[in-house]
């Protein structure tokens, strides 16, 4: 089916590390993107490709895949790190060059 | 720097067409290999992707959204730089926050700058 699946809402301890999964059928044929969501703010990409971070993205976000699921893990999560976490992928439904978005997952740091 | 700034309507009317532009500044819209896509996000959901236009020349390649195609129609003004969405027979399930993006397709399928968005409420 042609949609992304992600849990609503994922808690992290301060400094902790935690990982943020994404699923559906395209992520078996493409990678999976990651951005992250501020309230009142447009999303920003963190993660994308096999593991890749744009420019003046921190180290502790890293990605990875398997089959259907993609993965974003925060190691040694910071306050600043409160936010809703959006993945995305290619459709890999035929003939249809679209994209897909995931529900999004709230991330709070306790 | 890329930067992307949404403008048009905040209200507009059921049944009527939602007309929005995105303005680019910091490169050419019609020079490399990007598209440039709307996306838009009711309150409190999730993102959804519109539709993109790209490969400017000759012709213009367009790509939409498969549940919204029938009423969607974007396109480009290079002169000024800027893209647009015309959304059809819009009706309250349409009142989102706008976003416009560049859309690297067929690279890295990313979505790298965005614009800040802008509020469009469907009601009379």
């Amino acid at each position: 089916s042609s949609e992304l699946t992600q849990d609503p809402a994922v808690s992290v301890a301060l400094g902790q590390t935690v990982r943020i999964t994404c699923q559906g059928d395209s992520l078996r044929s493409y990678y999976t993107s990651w951005y992250q969501q501020k309230p009142g703010q447009a999303p920003v990409l963190v993660i994308y490709g096999k593991n890749n971070r744009p420019s003046g993205i921190p180290d502790r976000f890293s990605g990875s895949g398997s089959g259907n699921t993609g993965s974003l893990t925060i190691t040694g999560a910071q306050a600043e790190d409160e936010a809703v976490y959006h993945c995305s992928s290619r459709d890999s439904s035929a003939n249809n060059p679209g994209v897909l978005f995931g529900g999004g997952t709230k991330l709070t740091v306790l | 720097q890329v930067q992307l700034q949404e403008s048009g309507p905040g209200l507009v009317k059921p049944s009527q067409t939602l007309s929005l532009t995105c303005t680019v500044s910091g490169g050419s819209i019609s020079s490399g290999s990007y598209f440039w896509s709307w996306i838009r996000q009711p309150a409190g959901k999730g993102l959804e992707w519109i539709g993109r236009i790209g490969r400017i020349y000759p012709t213009g390649s367009t790509y939409y959204n498969p549940s919204l195609k029938s009423r969607v129609t974007i396109s480009v003004d290079t002169s000024k730089n800027q893209f647009s969405l015309r959304l059809s027979s819009v009706t309250a399930a349409d009142t989102a926050v706008y976003y416009c993006a560049r859309d690297d397709y067929g690279s890295t399928n990313t979505f790298d700058f965005w614009g800040q968005g802008t509020l469009v409420t469907v009601s009379s």
